[in-house]
């Protein structure tokens, strides 16, 4: 199994200001996963980030508004950048564990003002 | 594109009773996996139970069990003995068996069942 920490886990930010979250995992893992999940709504994939390329972003979201990194195998960061109201989500990082596992970040609750 | 649906916004149970909860999934894979979640007030992900699309036998974990038509596309979550730590958001999951050679591993989420169990 894998152990997800994942910060801050909640955090309260003045709009036009950026928020770097951080996922760190206990075991190298090649691929890691950024999700959103809007007030009262499903996870939906922010973008795929693998170790040493850059970050697939799926419709919709884009590298300048969410930046990825990805230095090692056991680390993550995604930057909301120039925040506005409707940033306000949950945001959880997550790991594929071989072809049947999950395992998630504590999600980080993001509230804009 | 694969989609997950789950038409039971909100579903509510008396404590020790049983309820299903419904999900439905489109795909035009032959493998694959799905899942249930569960996410508590505490906003972390719980894995619940899986199947592989492969299996025929009904995935069972304790009081938890599923019904899977893989030719209807349902993957539906029956919970027995229904208890008050059971109370959350249940959100069905697929994801294909491609795995990591296209890179297509990561999940793709229905919109969710909020259960309320009732004491």
């Amino acid at each position: 199994s894998a152990v997800i920490s994942q910060k801050p886990s909640r955090d309260i930010c003045q709009r036009g200001t950026s928020l770097t979250i951080q996922c760190q995992v206990d075991s190298q893992v090649t691929m890691m996963f950024w999700y959103r999940q809007q007030p009262g709504q499903s996870l939906t994939l922010i973008a795929t980030a693998n170790q040493g390329s850059e970050a697939t972003y799926e419709s919709g979201f884009v590298i300048d508004k969410f930046p990825i990194s990805r230095p090692n195998l056991t680390f993550s960061t995604l930057t909301v950048s120039n925040m506005s109201p409707e940033d306000s989500s949950i945001y959880l990082c997550s790991v594929g564990w071989g072809a049947t596992e999950a395992f998630f970040g504590q999600g980080t609750r993001l509230t804009v003002v | 594109a694969q989609t997950v649906t789950q038409s039971q916004p909100e579903m509510s149970v008396q404590e020790a009773e049983t309820v299903t909860l419904s999900c439905t999934y489109d795909t035009s894979e032959s493998d694959y996996y799905l899942f249930w979640y569960k996410q508590p007030p505490s906003r972390q992900m719980i894995l619940v139970i899986r199947q592989e699309a492969y299996k025929q036998q009904n995935a069972t974990e304790n009081r938890f069990s599923v019904n899977f038509q893989k030719a209807a596309k349902s993957f539906s979550l029956k919970i027995s003995d229904s208890q008050l730590g059971d109370a959350a958001m249940y959100f069905c999951a697929y994801r294909s068996a491609l795995g990591t050679q296209t890179g297509a591993n990561n999940l793709f989420f229905g919109t969710g069942t909020r259960l309320t169990v009732i004491p």
